[in-house]
């Protein structure tokens, strides 16, 4: 089983739409996980983190699933500039950097396409 | 605020050419510093990162090399390039000795022909 795994997607809405992707990871360790938004030949740019409780950023809500091992991420009333290859991240531990802890995981991500 | 600069943003080198690429952060002290690299339609793969001046850990066999010679300066270099090593090469930064979040540069697109 791949360390993060998305759905590559894409996934094509209308304007205003709803959309969620999930996002797995297999490290039932992990501690921090985010979302990042990479737009075409750009580099990826932190959205949002993810907490345990859930959290809110105006239209962009992120959940996180500890039991089945997935985060969400759902876009409210999609926009044209909203049009991009989104990230999940997983951190496999919190602890301190040694080794390899500490660095993040990506997964390959899900492009989101809003047409008008 | 903090800044990240990389460059050169866009480079064509042959195969068995050398190769540096340059990173420096800006606004913060001691930060980590990392290298990934981006094959085209692939997920990022770290290749180095270094929790401080000359500290430098390697995360897959490979041809290339990092240095970080200050401490906001972060370099990736090759002896001698093969056509694989083409891709998008991006440096980011965090701080703090935790996991946390890593903000990248604008990245650099190696055509290796």
């Amino acid at each position: 089983r791949k360390e993060v795994e998305q759905d590559p997607g894409p996934f094509n809405v209308p304007e205003g739409a709803t959309v969620a992707f999930n996002c797995t990871y297999s490290n039932s360790a992990s501690q921090s996980f985010f979302w990042y938004r990479q737009d075409c030949r750009k580099e990826p740019k932190l959205l949002m983190s993810v907490y345990s409780s859930g959290n809110e950023d105006g239209r962009f809500t992120a959940q996180l699933n500890r039991a089945s091992q997935y985060i969400s991420l759902l876009i409210r009333d999609s926009k044209l500039s909203d049009s991009a290859t989104y990230l999940c991240v997983v951190i496999p531990t919190g602890g301190n950097y040694g080794g390899s802890q500490g660095n993040l995981i990506f997964g390959k991500g899900t492009k989101l396409s809003v047409k008008p | 605020s903090q800044t990240i600069h990389q460059w050169p943003a866009t480079l064509v080198q042959p195969v068995g050419s050398p190769l540096s690429l340059e990173c420096t952060v800006e606004g913060t002290s001691n930060p980590n510093l990392y290298w990934y690299r981006q094959a085209a339609g692939r997920g990022l793969q770290l290749l180095f990162y270094s929790v401080g001046i000359g500290q430098i850990s390697s995360e897959v066999p490979q041809n290339l090399s990092a240095s970080r010679p200050q401490d906001r300066q972060f370099i990736l270099s090759s002896k001698k390039l093969l056509l694989s090593d083409s891709g998008f090469y991006l440096c980011a930064w965090s701080v703090g000795r935790t996991a946390r979040a890593q903000y990248f540069g604008p990245g650099t697109r190696l055509t290796v022909t």
